[in-house]
């Protein structure tokens, strides 16, 4: 199986909502990635998550809360977010994030998040 | 810091034609270079992957890459065109578990 699940595949949501992201792979992978995309835009790095501890935060605003509950489980939580944050959220796992021994990462098919 | 380019925001071929998508790269150190496909409101697909080895790598439904390191290049290639080979392609590379994108390729093949 080298799928990775993500849900729900749609969200809309107001600035004072509360709501979560949820990523599931069972590819026995150890690295697991959140990504935010606009349209037509590369992918962005937010979160990495390397043997369930988060290994790299790329200065993502703290309205964004991930979470790690076990290996084959990825949160995102989201809180007070702003219009400017809608945009395709994926989920992405790898065997590994170690340094010199890169392995391609699996993407989930993604969530489309609308902040009204 | 790592970097990835791709020159042509779009590329055009006839079905049954070859086609080919540029990428090149600035890395310190050995790459380690892939490409992804990303259909209309799916996330990214793995293609193929340069680690080591041969320059030519072959990947999923019938593409290649060719890593060439003097010019520092991968850029993918495909020998016949398909139509639903129409997609959002992009080049990334690779360093310490972090993978840099290219801004991406669209890939439109005509009947």
């Amino acid at each position: 199986d080298t799928e990775v699940t993500q849900t729900p595949k749609h969200l809309v949501m107001g600035m004072t909502n509360k709501k979560s992201l949820k990523c599931e792979q069972h590819m026995g992978h150890r690295a697991m990635y959140w990504y935010k995309q606009k349209a037509k835009k590369p992918p962005e790095l937010m979160f990495v998550y390397s043997y369930e501890k988060l290994s790299i935060n790329e200065s993502v605003p703290s309205r964004f809360s991930p979470e790690c509950p076990n290996s084959s489980l990825l949160n995102l939580h989201l809180h007070a977010l702003q219009p400017e944050d809608s945009a395709l959220y994926l989920c992405a796992s790898s065997q590994t994030a170690t340094s010199g021994r890169d392995y391609e990462q699996y993407f989930g098919p993604g969530t489309r998040l609308t902040v009204t | 810091a790592q970097s990835v380019a791709q020159p042509e925001d779009q590329v055009n071929v006839a079905e049954g034609n070859p086609l080919t998508v540029k990428c090149t790269y600035s890395v310190s150190g050995n790459p380690y270079l892939f490409w992804y496909v990303q259909y209309p409101n799916r996330g990214l697909q793995f293609l193929l992957k340069y680690i080591t080895g041969d320059n030519l790598v072959k990947g999923s439904y019938g593409f290649e890459a060719e890593f060439n390191k003097s010019q520092t290049s991968f850029h993918l290639k495909k020998p016949s065109a398909l139509v639903s080979d129409s997609a959002l392609y992009f080049c990334a590379v690779r360093v310490a578990g972090k993978s840099t994108f290219g801004d991406g390729t669209t890939l439109t093949v005509k009947p």
